[in-house]
């Protein structure tokens, strides 16, 4: 079946630490893959996305590259900052399936001290 | 442009009561999702519909159900409810083309405690 396993958490560094979450799946054919954040209170959103092998997400300094040898998509930021303090959920979409069925690992906490 | 809005943001229920959740896309959105986040399962798929049509169901048992309007706002229910159905309900909307074109936009979410 199609899955994906995010590493445990919570995460806490220190303010401008590097930052890296690993995500690994296992799915049929070729899927997308996501990684969305969610603030305290509020739903998800979406953090950046790749579509094929060797593509590179980014967005607001994240970066994950779409990794289909390791079959992995880890989440990468070089400088993290308080306001980063979220949770991080890595997701994919399997090629012909429902778009609004995403699969989702279990989040990964991070908290940025000052 | 207005976001995903779901409504009420927390409820409060008795086991044994039946619940009605509602979510109102953004304007154009044709796809509505529903999620369950739980801390135990995290997220988990209930189901999705696009023009009203039933697209895609999760592995949840049929007291949990779903229906979409002509405007494309949704509403889920949950009959019959048990204490392992508290959980945070989230709703999501996206254009229906495919989810790289159109990722998904989620809601903030409705809060059903079960006591």
């Amino acid at each position: 079946g199609n899955s994906v396993t995010q590493m445990e958490g919570p995460v806490t560094l220190s303010e401008e630490a590097f930052l890296t979450i690993n995500c690994t799946y296992t799915a049929t054919g070729y899927p997308s893959l996501f990684w969305y954040v969610q603030y305290p209170g509020e739903g998800l959103q979406l953090l950046l996305k790749a579509t094929k092998a060797d593509d590179k997400g980014s967005n607001k300094g994240f970066e994950a590259t779409y990794r289909k040898e390791t079959t992995s998509f880890h989440l990468e930021k070089g400088s993290v900052q308080v306001s980063d303090s979220a949770v991080y959920f890595c997701a994919l979409s399997v090629p012909g399936g429902s778009q609004g069925n995403l699969i989702f690992g279990k989040g990964t906490k991070l908290s940025v001290k000052p | 442009k207005a976001g995903v809005t779901q409504t009420p943001r927390y409820l409060i229920k008795t086991r044994g009561q039946q619940v009605t959740l509602s979510c109102s896309p953004i304007s154009g959105h044709r796809s509505v999702s529903w999620y369950q986040q739980t801390p135990g399962q995290g997220l988990q798929f209930l189901f999705e519909y696009f023009s009203e049509t039933q697209r895609n169901k999760g592995n949840f048992p049929g007291r949990f159900s779903g229906r979409q309007f002509s405007n494309s706002r949704s509403e889920m229910n949950v009959s019959t409810l048990e204490l392992g159905d508290s959980a945070l309900y989230l709703c999501a909307s996206s254009s229906g083309q495919g989810a790289i074109s159109s990722p998904l936009h989620f809601g903030n979410g409705t809060r059903l405690t079960v006591t």
